[in-house]
């Protein structure tokens, strides 16, 4: 059984500049979502894709934006990058949201650095 | 809205000592989901124990054991006989109904077991 991948594993952008991040997910899982850790805090949640669509947004303004594709695989893009943006960014796959058990298993994460 | 606090930033005891983990929650839902998460330096989080609203039994697995009382809104967390490999940043988190894939998460509590 495959674990949840994430890549890059570094990114280190200017700002302004724009940053794809992506996620493949754990083999048999359909729903992806994506967390923003800033460093010293929690996961924040940012959005989750099922069935390649948007199923719920965190409070985060749409300069963040995703994808899902047939695969479950998944993007996160973020526009017009900001120094707050820097921070760890961590995927998590999940069977589809009314599933039991009820268990989100995340990847290694991307650790962005915005100058 | 949801909310998790998590009152102790850091927390540092010698190898075999017992420890426990507070977590206090805040949810308007009947229904719901309380885990608690640990992220090594590494930075993957890794599911530790799951507790849904309706199940107030505490149980005891291997080192890990939690207390959940609904009355208070907490959701404790001990390790017993704690190792240097315990060492990391604990997160207690809350999610929606059956949905952990939207979970709001405490602010962490850094746990050093010393030799």
């Amino acid at each position: 059984e495959t674990g949840v991948t994430q890549s890059p594993t570094h990114l280190i952008k200017t700002r302004g500049q724009q940053v794809t991040l992506r996620c493949s997910s754990q083999s048999g899982h359909n729903t992806v979502s994506w967390y923003q850790q800033a460093l010293g805090q929690g996961p924040q949640f940012i959005f989750q894709y099922y069935r390649e669509e948007e199923n719920g947004r965190g409070n985060f303004p749409p300069r963040f934006s995703g994808l899902q594709f047939p695969n479950y695989s998944s993007e996160l893009n973020v526009n017009a990058l900001e120094l707050d943006d820097s921070a760890l960014y961590l995927c998590a796959s999940s069977l589809e949201p009314s599933a039991e058990p009820n268990e989100q298993f995340f990847g290694p994460g991307t650790r962005l650095t915005v100058l | 809205a949801q909310k998790v606090t998590q009152a102790q930033t850091e927390i540092s005891v010698v190898e075999k000592e017992d420890v426990t983990l507070d977590c206090v929650y805040e949810t308007r839902d009947t229904t719901y989901y309380l885990f608690w998460y640990k992220q090594p330096p590494s930075g993957e989080l890794v599911f530790l124990i799951r507790r849904n609203s309706f199940d107030e039994q505490n149980e005891i697995s291997g080192r890990y054991s939690w207390n959940f009382q609904k009355s208070t809104s907490s959701f404790n967390f001990t390790i017993t006989a704690s190792q240097v490999v315990d060492s990391a940043v604990y997160f207690c988190a809350l999610s929606e109904k059956t949905n952990a894939g939207k979970s709001t998460f405490g602010d962490g509590t850094t746990l050093t077991v010393k030799p």
